[in-house]
C-alpha cells in the first residue's frame, strides 16, 4: 500500500535535537491526522487538519509543532522531546472530516528519544 | 470525555478456535469502525457499521453493532495464523466541533498452529 507514506521510518534523537517527521498522501484526501501510538494505550489523536487548516490540537505539548503546507503533505516538527515521547507516530488521511469515512494510515515513524 | 473500552486486551487461541473482541462506548456513537494492525504494521480499515443492530460478515469475520449503538463486537470463526494482529474498534462521536474518531486500546490476537 503506498497511499500514505511517512519518512523517516525510524528515528533516534536526543532530547536537545530538532527533527521533523514527514507524511504524504497520494489519495486526493482533504483531511490529515497525526496519531501517537504507545504500547498498551489507545491511539492518541494529536492533530487534525482539514484543507490545510488545523481543526484539532488535542492538548499536545508545544514541543510538537505540526505544519500542513498543502492538502497532500503534513509535517510534525519535534524539539526538546522527552523520553516518554518515544512511540510510533502515525499519519492518516481521509476524504473529508464528515463522519462515516475510513481513515488510511501510513506505515508510521518509530521514534526513540534518548 | 468520550471513551471507547475494548476487551480483552490480549487473547491466545489455538488455530481453528473462535475469537471474539468486544467494544463499549461511554456515549452513543454515530457509527463504529474496525481496524486491524498486523505486528510491525499500521492500522488497516476493515469495516464500518452504521445502523442500530447491524450485522456484517466478511468471510470468517462477523461484526455487530448494538441496538443502542454503544457497543460492538468482532467474531472470528475458525482462526488462522493470518488472523494474528491487533484489532481496534473506533467510534465516531461529536467532540470539539467535528466528528472525531475515538479508538479503543485494541485486542491483540495470538494464534498458535
Amino acid at each position: 500500500e503506498t497511499g500514505v507514506t511517512q519518512t523517516p521510518r525510524h528515528l533516534v534523537m536526543g532530547m536537545t535535537n530538532k527533527k521533523s517527521l514527514k507524511c504524504e498522501q497520494h489519495l486526493g484526501h482533504n483531511a490529515m491526522y497525526w496519531y501517537k501510538q504507545s504500547a498498551k494505550k489507545p491511539l492518541e489523536l494529536m492533530f487534525v487538519y482539514s484543507l490545510e487548516e488545523r481543526v484539532e490540537n488535542n492538548s499536545v505539548p508545544s514541543r510538537f509543532s505540526p505544519e500542513c503546507p498543502n492538502s497532500s503533505h503534513l509535517f510534525l516538527h519535534l524539539h526538546t522531546l522527552q523520553p516518554e515521547d518515544s512511540a510510533l507516530y502515525l499519519c492518516a488521511s481521509s476524504p473529508h472530516l464528515i463522519t462515516g469515512v475510513e481513515q488510511y494510515f501510513g506505515p508510521g515513524t518509530r521514534l526513540t528519544v534518548t | 470525555g468520550q471513551q471507547v473500552m475494548q476487551i480483552p486486551q490480549y487473547q491466545h487461541v489455538q488455530e481453528g478456535e473462535d475469537f471474539t473482541t468486544y467494544c463499549n462506548s461511554s456515549t452513543t456513537l454515530s457509527n463504529i469502525q474496525w481496524y486491524k494492525q498486523r505486528p510491525g504494521g499500521h492500522p488497516v480499515f476493515l469495516i464500518q457499521l452504521v445502523k442500530s443492530g447491524e450485522v456484517k460478515k466478511q468471510k470468517r469475520l462477523t461484526f455487530q453493532f448494538g441496538e443502542a449503538k454503544k457497543n460492538s463486537s468482532l467474531h472470528i470463526t475458525a482462526t488462522q495464523t493470518t488472523d494474528v494482529g491487533t484489532y481496534f474498534c473506533a467510534g465516531h462521536g461529536f467532540s470539539g466541533g467535528y466528528n472525531k474518531l475515538i479508538f479503543g486500546a485494541g485486542t491483540r490476537l495470538a494464534v498458535h498452529p
